[in-house]
């Protein structure tokens, strides 16, 4: 039982660029969701989904999109990298969204846009 | 403006010690308190799930308190371990959304490190 398994753990983008941080879940989860998180800073809410087919924006969702396609997998797309992108991204899994139930987090991307 | 607030942002104690962190919320509705370990380098996980009704959670050297008249929650950690240096972060979900899917509101966290 993997979990939460987030690739790659590193990367470094040039401004400009895009890139897709993969995220993929084996236990089932309906809630699935992005943050990021910069240097001695809260957590931050990207974007999020309740299901397949479903997504909606969390707390910075500016410069980021998202889809669901299937319950495994919750891809996040940066569409041109700016260096204000350069953190620490996070995925998180929930049974479904219900607040009641535990988070699972991936081990992260490092991501560095010069 | 739901906030979350830890202190003290950072703590140095040596092996062996107890320490007790802090967390003061300002969430309304309040729906239910987590505390999170995160390793450096590592996503967070899971100490301790507190709902309204409960006041104290404990997963073996960690127990949390909750007073939600107060709105503090304090993560006390008895006989540190080396293992134990990490970010502490504490997480309150308020009860908006429709089946309650309630939106986490994180705190900035606790830095601790255990010395030998």
């Amino acid at each position: 039982n993997a979990g939460v398994t987030q690739t790659p753990k590193f990367q470094v983008l040039k401004t400009g660029q895009s890139m897709t941080l993969q995220c993929a879940q084996d236990m089932n989860h309906e809630y699935m969701s992005w943050y990021r998180q910069d240097p001695g800073m809260r957590l931050r809410l990207i974007h999020y989904s309740v299901g397949a087919g479903i997504t909606d924006q969390g707390e910075v969702p500016n410069g980021y999109n998202v889809s669901r396609s299937t319950t495994e997998d919750f891809p996040l797309r940066l569409l041109s990298a700016a260096p204000s992108q350069t953190s620490v991204y996070f995925c998180a899994s929930s049974y479904s969204g219900r607040v009641i139930y535990g988070y699972t987090f991936g081990s992260g991307t490092r991501l560095t846009v010069v | 403006k739901n906030q979350v607030e830890q202190s003290p942002q950072s703590l140095i104690i040596l092996e062996g010690k107890n320490c007790t962190l802090q967390c003061n919320y300002t969430v309304s509705p309040f729906s239910n308190l987590r505390w999170y370990k995160q390793d450096t380098g590592r996503g967070p996980v899971s100490l301790t799930i507190m709902t309204f009704s409960e006041n104290t959670k404990s997963n073996g050297r960690y127990t949390a308190t909750l007073d939600a008249d107060t709105k503090q929650s304090s993560l006390h950690i008895t006989a540190s371990q080396l293992s134990d240096s990490a970010s502490y972060i504490c997480v309150v979900s308020d009860g908006h959304g429709s089946s309650n899917t309630g939106k986490l509101i994180f705190g900035q966290g606790t830095t601790l490190q255990v010395k030998p």
